[in-house]
């Protein structure tokens, strides 16, 4: 089974430039998460989708951060304009629940986007 | 709001010494625990999980973790380490509230594991 894909790997950007990440799921997951995690803490949950609908976006920066998942499969993450504090690196995770009221499941997490704002 | 605090950043351990990883969580529902690992230049994977049922859950690589629900802690341990797991690990939460948006996790900051020879 093909695991969470995503690109770039590695991202080099000065502030105040835009950026773009992408993510595909493993295949058949309907619930799809991008998470945010800062050299030396862990991963922080940005936004999640079920299908192509958001389910929480209360730790997205709306200001700066938008995504998207078209179609209820890939996504994509956008950043405009960056700023220092954003350098980080970027997770995608699926799973493959609704994620709905009581339900849980395992989130299988891609191999990340590293971004340095200079 | 719930955290995750994982109380050992680093350690260093001899081959075939125990690990023992703290993990407390503060909520006081119905919770979900996991230990994902990190392995040098790899992305994140699934140690083990604890749903429900026994509460001493066995993972990969000869992992277990045991939920303490009275002392809100899910504790990682493996008798004898090998070099090979030389890694970060991390301990995240899901609340599992009855709320929209559930399947949300919450992870510790992460415990460092240098493995020596």
């Amino acid at each position: 089974e093909a695991g969470v894909a995503q690109s770039p790997r590695y991202k080099i950007i000065e502030k105040r430039q835009s950026v773009a990440f992408w993510c595909n799921p493993i295949s058949g997951h309907a619930t799809l998460y991008w998470y945010q995690q800062i050299l030396g803490q862990g991963p922080k949950l940005l936004i999640q989708f079920q299908n192509n609908g958001v389910v929480d976006d209360s730790q997205l920066p709306k200001d700066r951060f938008s995504a998207e998942r078209l179609k209820g499969v890939d996504s994509t993450l956008k950043i405009q304009p960056a700023k220092l504090e954003d350098s980080a690196v970027y997770l995608c995770a699926s799973s493959p629940v609704r994620g709905g009221r009581g339900l849980t499941d395992t989130q299988y997490f891609g191999p990340g986007t590293r971004l340095t704002v200079l | 709001a719930q955290s995750v605090s994982q109380h050992n950043h680093h350690v260093i351990l001899s081959e075939a010494a125990s690990l023992e990883l703290g993990c407390n969580y503060s909520y006081g529902g119905t919770v979900n625990l996991f230990w994902y690992v990190q392995y040098p230049g790899q992305h994140l994977q699934l140690l083990l999980k604890y749903f429900s049922g026994d509460p001493l859950v066995k993972g990969i690589k000869g992992f277990e973790a045991e939920f303490i629900k009275s002392k809100f802690s899910f504790n990682l341990r493996k008798p004898s380490v090998q070099w090979s797991d030389t890694a970060e690990y991390f301990c995240a939460v899901n609340p599992n509230i009855l709320t929209g948006g559930g399947n949300k996790l919450t992870f510790g900051t992460g415990t460092q594991l240098k493995v020596e020879l």
